[in-house]
């Protein structure tokens, strides 16, 4: 892939917020994606950013620095439901994936 | 409204076997058409990728092909399958620059 990093797995409590951080090759990019995706199932259309700065969308919230190559997504009033894979995708035309940051949700 | 059509769902074949996965996308025209692999617990790896009828880019040199005979059908084989071959395929759609939609998968198991 292009170089695109995230955390493995992160675990926070119901209610709680969560910030999954993803890096990446910043050349010939065009906009980034999220997607959340539970076992066994395909991924699902979160957000996308192409400006930099924040997107809020619901308990979402995404952010964009194009300089520096970086992005979040900013999970807030976490529920159960939230437990699953999310997928940092990066734009070069193609549609490249991060690992997944694995999120775990306890009560 | 745009739907992508992928089949079978779940498949069981022996090492050595052909394999043809097919997806089909409905409600638009000329779209960016991607297969990608995902083994147990691990991230989408972009397997190939194609921009028109008959244009295939290929990321991973490996035993698999992609074939698109047609603007909206887009096919993922193999002659022989390997063991190593095994998990879930997942077709997906882009319009443009937009965001990707992904059909619902084909979980493959070579025994």
């Amino acid at each position: 892939g292009q170089n695109i990093d995230q955390p493995t797995e992160m675990t926070a409590t119901e209610g709680a917020i969560v910030q999954i951080n993803c890096t990446y090759q910043t050349s010939g990019f065009n906009g980034l994606f999220w997607y959340q995706q539970h076992a066994g199932e395909a991924p699902t259309f979160l957000s996308y950013n192409v400006l930099d700065g924040l997107e809020e969308k619901g308990r979402f919230s995404s952010f964009l620095s194009r300089s520096k190559g970086y992005s979040y997504l900013l999970l807030k009033e976490l529920q159960m439901k939230d437990s699953a894979s999310y997928l940092c995708a990066p734009s070069w035309g193609k549609l490249q994936f991060g690992a997944g940051t694995q999120v775990v949700v306890t009560p | 409204s745009q739907t992508i059509h992928q089949w079978p769902a779940t498949l069981v074949q022996p090492v050595g076997s052909p394999l043809s996965l097919e997806c089909t996308v409905e409600g638009t025209s000329n779209p960016n058409l991607y297969w990608y692999r995902q083994a147990a617990g691990r991230g989408l790896q972009l397997l190939f990728y194609s921009v028109g009828i008959g244009q295939i880019s290929s990321e991973v040199p490996q035993n698999l092909s992609a074939s698109r005979p047609q603007d909206r059908q887009f096919i993922l084989s193999s002659k022989k399958l390997l063991l190593s071959d095994s998990g879930f395929y997942l077709c997906a759609w882009r319009a443009g620059g937009t965001e990707a939609f992904f059909g619902q998968g084909t979980r493959l198991t070579v025994v």
